[in-house]
């Protein structure tokens, strides 16, 4: 069973710039949600894809953009980076069954932005 | 909305000895689950114990057992016979347990950093 595994591990870039991140979902899994998670803070929720579709959103301004592939992999797209989006991302990928109960959430290593 | 209060920043703990983790919740929610994950220095977040709400028994796994009070608002971690592999950040995080598009995100506490003194 392969895991979540997300790409790059890290990366640097400039205010104004954009950057895409990519998550690979585990075998067998779905749904995939993304999060930032600021230096000393707990995880903040951007959204989650399903069905190559966003459902559910935090808190985040449009510039955070996402898309989710027919092979459940995603990305996740920041437009116009500002320094308060250096953070680390994380992807977690778990498995949704119609209108059951929905799965845990497994996590990738994550990918550390920097904003200079 | 939902909010999560990990009110130790950090704690450190004696190898082999056991420590508790607290963390408090706010919901108006009845049906949730809650979580304790791990955060090693490696960044990968790991799934350590859920407890679904409706269930009355606090979950255990292995070394690791959550004090689950409802009406109290209150989910610690104990983590007994604490190993060196045991530091890492805990985050205590919160899901709703309906299953409605939208409501399946994590809402996770700011994180308590263990120490194992060898």
């Amino acid at each position: 069973e392969t895991g979540v595994t997300q790409s790059p591990t890290h990366l640097i870039k400039t205010r104004g710039q954009q950057v895409t991140l990519r998550c690979s979902s585990q075998s067998g899994h779905n749904t995939v949600s993304w999060y930032q998670q600021a230096l000393g803070q707990g995880p903040q929720f951007i959204f989650q894809y399903y069905r190559e579709e966003e459902n559910g959103r935090g808190n985040f301004p449009p510039r955070f953009s996402g898309l989710q592939f027919p092979n459940y992999s995603s990305e996740l797209n920041v437009n116009a980076l500002e320094l308060d989006d250096s953070a680390l991302y994380l992807c977690a990928s778990s498995l949704r069954l119609g209108t059951s109960r929905p799965y845990e959430q497994y996590f990738g290593p994550g990918t550390r932005l920097t904003v200079t | 909305a939902q909010t999560v209060t990990q009110s130790q920043p950090e704690m450190s703990v004696q190898e082999a000895e056991t420590v508790t983790l607290s963390c408090t919740y706010d919901t108006s929610e009845s049906d949730y689950y809650l979580f304790w994950y791990k955060q090693p220095p490696s960044r990968q977040m790991i799934l350590v114990i859920r407890q679904e709400a409706y269930k009355q028994q606090n979950a255990t796994e292995n070394r690791f057992s959550v004090n689950f009070q409802k009406a109290a608002k209150s989910f610690s971690l104990k983590i007994s016979d604490s190993q060196l592999g045991d530091a890492a950040m805990y985050f205590c995080a919160y899901r709703s347990g309906v299953s409605n598009f939208g409501n399946e995100k994590l809402t996770f506490g700011t994180g308590t950093r263990l120490t194992i003194i060898p």
